[in-house]
């Protein structure tokens, strides 16, 4: 299937610095990405989504400013938690979809906030 | 209302015997597509099965298949022969309508249990 990569797979940092984690579709273009926050044994709740070439669309409660991505080409999504602070410790995940039906996810990025 | 409903937070099953893990869906959507995804302790999202709602047929892949009722709107995932390494959480999400920009709405999950 087709695969999709993710960077860094963990990250811890302190509060206040800001974190990048890079989504990539390794194998298809995308025109659309999608970032997912999960909290443990919790269900996936999407973030945003992260339109090529234009503004991400965020879901209702997911400030802009705190979460920015940016969709700078067709396999290439970055999400940047700035300012971060211990309550945005969470495993973050993107997917994409293919040519296909299919959506396929990243491997995810547990972020620890000390 | 919730979108995708699994009502089974946990559930055991002794190897080499099939297990139903539940799911019930809620759209007014003529088109939609139901997935499952396996997610192991890893955290890695692995997708196990697609049904599109114009597909007749259930879905099958390998020991996976889908039974899908569109009447009844539910699309349980039947694991057959089951091993342990199928332990991990089991989620059910939908896409409705088909557009590329459509994110997947995904259910509360179900942990599967396997024993030996």
């Amino acid at each position: 299937g087709a695969v999709v990569s993710q960077h860094p797979s963990r990250v811890i940092c302190k509060s206040g610095t800001s974190v990048k984690i890079e989504c990539r579709s390794l194998d298809f273009q995308a025109t659309t990405m999608f970032w997912y926050r999960q909290f443990p044994k919790k269900s996936l709740m999407l973030m945003a989504t992260s339109n090529e070439g234009s503004k991400a669309t965020y879901e209702q409660g997911v400030e802009k400013d705190k979460f920015l991505i940016n969709h700078a080409s067709l396999t290439l999504s970055t999400l940047t938690v700035t300012s971060a602070h211990p309550e945005d410790s969470s495993f973050y995940i993107c997917s994409a979809r293919s040519y296909q039906e299919t959506q396929y996810f990243g491997p995810g990025t547990r972020l620890l906030v000390l | 209302a919730q979108k995708i409903t699994q009502t089974q937070p946990g559930m055991f099953v002794q190897e080499k015997e099939a297990v139903t893990l539940d799911c019930t869906y809620d759209t007014s959507d003529q088109s939609y597509g139901l997935f499952w995804y396996k997610q192991p302790s890893s955290g890695e999202m692995i997708f196990l099965i697609y049904q599109g709602s114009y597909d007749e047929q259930n879905a099958t892949e390998g020991r996976y298949s889908l039974n899908f009722q569109k009447a009844r709107k539910s699309a349980n995932l039947v694991i057959s022969a089951s091993q342990l390494g199928d332990s991990a959480m089991y989620f059910c999400a939908m896409r409705e309508g088909n557009q590329a920009g459509t994110a997947l709405i995904f259910g509360k999950g179900t942990t599967l249990s396997v024993s030996s």
